[in-house]
């Protein structure tokens, strides 16, 4: 059975760009989170959904930082305008209902902006 | 302010012997401890978990031991495999609201063949 799938798995743009990360969870999961992965401060949760709903989005550093999940398969994480700030590996997970405490984590995006 | 804390960036040990990575957290509302590892280019992976409830689990050749009382939980390795070297992140959450991970910053392990 597939794992989460990210794409894609590098991106390199330049600041100002809007950029779009895509993932699918697994099958029958039904939360799916998107973390950012820095040096400085490791992997921090930017937003949760659960049911294809977000339920936790304090983690989004700021308006330039959107996400949507518009079905169970599908979801995007959107920045527009990209900062190099913003550069960094993004990663998906999601888990099932029956046990959401255990998230299965995809490959992860990397993203440079300059 | 970093709720969970892995003081230790790195740590090498020698293959055969016991590998332990720590963690500290500061939110006694976490109930729940996860340890995953982290391999470079892939995701981190689920390695092993453990409930307030108790204050040792064990999985093979990994045990995670909890002490609630010094919010500090250790992640041990026994016997340490060259395999085993990655980055282990510890993570904490509170199942009485989101299931929001809060994660450790990491400890890049090394094991010497």
């Amino acid at each position: 059975d597939a794992g989460v799938i990210q794409s894609p798995r590098h991106e390199v743009t330049e600041m100002g760009q809007e950029v779009t990360l895509r993932c699918k969870p697994i099958s029958g999961h039904n939360s799916l989170f998107w973390y950012r992965q820095t040096m400085m401060r490791g992997l921090e949760l930017l937003i949760y959904f659960n049911n294809n709903v977000p339920i936790d989005d304090s983690g989004m550093p700021e308006d330039r930082f959107s996400a949507k999940m518009p079905n169970a398969s599908f979801s995007t994480l959107k920045i527009q305008p990209s900062e190099p700030r913003d550069s960094a590996v993004y990663f998906c997970a999601s888990s099932p209902p029956a046990s959401q405490e255990t998230q299965y984590f995809g490959p992860g995006t990397r993203l440079l902006v300059l | 302010d970093q709720q969970v804390k892995q003081n230790s960036p790195s740590l090498s040990v020698q293959e055969g012997r016991i590998s332990i990575l720590n963690c500290d957290y500061t939110n006694s509302m976490f109930d729940y401890f996860l340890w995953y590892k982290k391999y470079p280019a892939e995701g981190p992976t689920f390695l092993i978990s453990i409930s307030s409830i108790k204050d040792k689990n064990e999985d093979g050749r990994f045990t995670v031991f909890l002490n609630k009382s010094a919010k500090h939980l250790s992640l041990h390795i026994v016997p340490s495999q060259p395999g085993d070297s990655a980055v282990y992140f510890c993570a904490s959450l509170s199942s009485a609201g989101t299931y929001k991970y809060i994660f450790g910053t990491g400890t890049r392990l090394k094991v010497l063949a």
